[in-house]
């Protein structure tokens, strides 16, 4: 089947560093996204891993290790517009080009 | 780049109106769209897909005679929800797929259903 889980909340500290974990269990996808959501408003695109290994962009990375069904998102530098429910989705599958996305991490940057 | 619009922004409706809600790629073109429906602090559930000159594909327990698509161009979708009630209240989502399948979203549509 197809399954993906992320913590439901989390919280850090302005100026520290955070990790976003997901792991899941689907087959037949490309890649693995991550989408930052900040609340009332639509997912904007912040990363996607095909191959293993960390994709860095600024003060977000993003790693994928297939092999273990894992990734995760890496935050630094956390500001406090960080706050932000942040969605990982495995896809795109087969013909179709959906995206199977895990319910979402609500990340609460405290000053 | 990739860029996606939604109009409506928001709307607010009686029960029993049909209501009418565009998603347009403004910079590429998009063969496939998505829709979504996202309900207070849950994640995004898909509704459908949106194939440009072919029926849409709706998901399991998605009313097709009640959510009317239609993808008439590469760059446009239309969402129709009619006879709307308020259970149909609702954030609307559209995405457009690009470049190795990557999701761009609209900024979505809020519906009131009074």
């Amino acid at each position: 089947g197809q399954n993906i889980d992320q913590p439901t909340e989390m919280t850090a500290t302005e100026g520290a560093i955070v990790q976003i974990n997901c792991t899941y269990q689907t087959s037949g996808f490309n890649g693995l996204f991550w989408y930052q959501q900040h609340a009332g408003e639509a997912p904007t695109f912040l990363s996607y891993n095909v191959l293993d290994g960390l994709e860095e962009k600024g003060r977000f990375s993003s790693f994928l290790s297939r092999s273990k069904g894992y990734s995760y998102l890496l935050l630094k530098e956390l500001q406090m517009k960080d706050s932000a429910s942040y969605l990982c989705a495995a896809g795109p599958s087969g013909n179709t080009g959906k995206l199977i996305f895990g319910q979402g991490t609500t990340l609460q940057v405290k000053p | 780049g990739a860029v996606v619009s939604q109009h409506p922004s928001r709307v607010i409706c009686k029960s029993g109106t049909s209501v009418k809600i565009e998603c347009r790629s403004l910079d590429f073109q998009a063969t496939t769209m998505f829709w979504y429906r996202q309900f207070p602090k849950q994640s995004l559930m898909l509704m459908a897909t949106s194939n440009e000159g072919s029926k849409a594909t709706y998901e399991q327990g998605v009313e097709k005679d009640k959510f009317l698509i239609n993808h008439a161009s590469l760059t446009l979708s239309t969402l129709t929800v009619t006879s709307a009630h308020p259970e149909d209240s609702s954030f609307y989502i559209c995405s457009a797929k690009g470049v190795q399948g990557t999701q761009y979203f609209g900024p979505g549509t809020r519906l009131l259903v009074l």
